[in-house]
């Protein structure tokens, strides 16, 4: 079965600092991985995909995200983060059995001025 | 990107009433729609897949006598809460996919009170 952790629960950061959430996954073959974004009491935005090719993905507001195979991870990162970068953030992985999404615990990001 | 529609937003009900929540795929056709539940501050949990045309299978856990789902046609998808109590009170997502192995693309939500 697939399966998705995000170690850390919360991070605060400092608004220019750099940003790095954790994702390590579990699944059998090469997955589907992806990032989305969620403010409070909104849906889910698509940050960035992995599907297959280049390992370092870049997405939308600057963000990144590196598949390597060899540690289950695919990690997001940021340069410099923005206050409106605050929000909840989930990794999910896709696999072959229903294409399912499985979505990790989630992020907190709350961002200092 | 695709949009998804979700209707409504928002919505209160009485215990023992039936709700009904909309999943619209507004620029494509969906074969395949997911229901996601999820408690405040805690990750998304899938509740069901629904195949355009065909019954809905869902998650180990999931009444599907309670959470009625129904999608009939390549662009709605509905889900039913019947008979709600005041622990179904949730935030309910849907997303939206329109062939095998590509990405699904998620609704706004809808916040579910039942007093």
């Amino acid at each position: 079965a697939q399966s998705v952790t995000q170690p850390d629960i919360h991070i605060t950061v400092s608004e220019g600092a750099s940003l790095e959430l954790r994702c390590n996954y579990s699944y059998g073959a090469t997955p589907y991985l992806f990032w989305y974004v969620q403010s409070p009491g909104q849906g889910l935005q698509l940050l960035l995909k992995y599907f297959s090719g280049d390992t370092l993905v870049q997405g939308i507001k600057g963000f990144e995200a590196e598949f390597k195979r060899s540690q289950s991870s695919f990690n997001l990162r940021k340069p410099s983060v923005h206050w409106s970068d605050a929000a909840e953030y989930f990794c999910a992985v896709q696999g072959a059995a229903g294409n399912k999404l499985t979505f990790g615990g989630g992020t907190r990001v709350l961002v200092k001025p | 990107g695709a949009v998804v529609s979700q209707h409504p937003s928002r919505v209160i009900c009485k215990s023992g009433t039936s709700v009904k929540i909309e999943c619209r795929s507004l620029d494509f056709q969906a074969t395949t729609m997911f229901w996601y539940r999820q408690f405040p501050k805690q990750s998304l949990m899938l509740m069901a897949t629904s195949n355009e045309g065909s019954k809905a299978t869902y998650e180990q856990g999931v009444e599907k006598d309670k959470f009625l789902i129904n999608h009939a046609s390549l662009t709605l998808s509905t889900l039913t809460v019947t008979s709600a109590h005041p622990e179904d009170s949730s935030f309910y997502i849907c997303s939206a996919r329109a062939q095998v192995n590509t990405e699904a693309f998620f609704g706004q939500g809808t916040r579910l009170t039942v007093v």
